[in-house]
């Protein structure tokens, strides 16, 4: 199984264009979440989804929009980029259910110029 | 979910036993305690989790006390490629029949083991 697989693994990009990054997990999850990591920081929760269709706001949601596409997939789009974005971007499901583990995806780097 | 404390930074000396501890003194009794390791760049790798009881797995030892407000992470024997960032995060726990949790990372201890 792959797990939890994200796309692009890098990207860069001019202020101001859009780009959406792709995640898909294998596991049939219930949940999904979007994070992003500053150098030297922890992982702060953009948006996360408890189930298909369903969607809310994490720490730092300003700036990105949200898509479950359905219960494999969840993309997060960042419709005009700054270069604040520039971060790496994590993917991760959990069966949402008792003590569930999050899986991570390998994260997606992102620059933005 | 509860706030934990964690100290920034531990050194260990390789082959010796690495005591990662943490601080959770607002834990709620339907919380659990879980435990990431982070490598390099990598994606976040999930270790242990234990509610009330001490647990063990095959990568460490989750020491919980009594009280449930704090707990250590131990690597028994520990080696080069234990170096990382280590997360504990405390999560409620939710019934089998759904539900859904919001799951948020603090920053974590940087553990370096020494040759």
């Amino acid at each position: 199984n792959a797990g939890v697989t994200q796309t692009p693994k890098f990207q860069v990009l001019k202020t101001g264009q859009s780009m959406t990054l792709q995640c898909a997990q294998d596991m049939n999850h219930n949940s999904m979440y979007w994070y992003r990591q500053d150098p030297g920081m922890g992982l702060r929760l953009i948006y996360y989804s408890a189930s298909e269709g369903t969607t809310d706001k994490g720490e730092v949601p300003n700036g990105y929009n949200v898509s479950r596409l359905n219960k494999r997939e969840f993309s997060l789009r960042l419709e005009s980029a700054a270069p604040s974005q520039t971060s790496v971007y994590f993917c991760a499901s959990s069966s949402g259910r008792g003590a569930g583990e999050l899986f991570f995806g390998e994260g997606s780097r992102l620059t933005v110029l | 979910d509860a706030k934990t404390t964690q100290p920034p930074s531990m050194d260990c000396a390789e082959g010796r036993a690495a005591n990662l501890p943490c601080n959770h003194s607002t834990i709620s009794g339907n919380e659990y305690v879980y435990w990431y390791r982070q490598i390099h760049s990598q994606g976040p790798q999930y270790i242990i989790h234990g509610l009330k009881n001490n647990e063990t797995n095959e990568m460490a030892s989750l020491i919980i006390t009594e009280d449930r407000k704090s707990s250590t992470l131990i690597l028994p024997h520990a080696t080069l490629r234990d170096t990382a960032v280590y997360y504990c995060i405390v999560r409620v726990s939710l019934p089998f029949s759904g539900g859904y949790q919001k799951v948020t990372f603090g920053t974590g201890t940087k553990l370096q083991v020494i040759p």
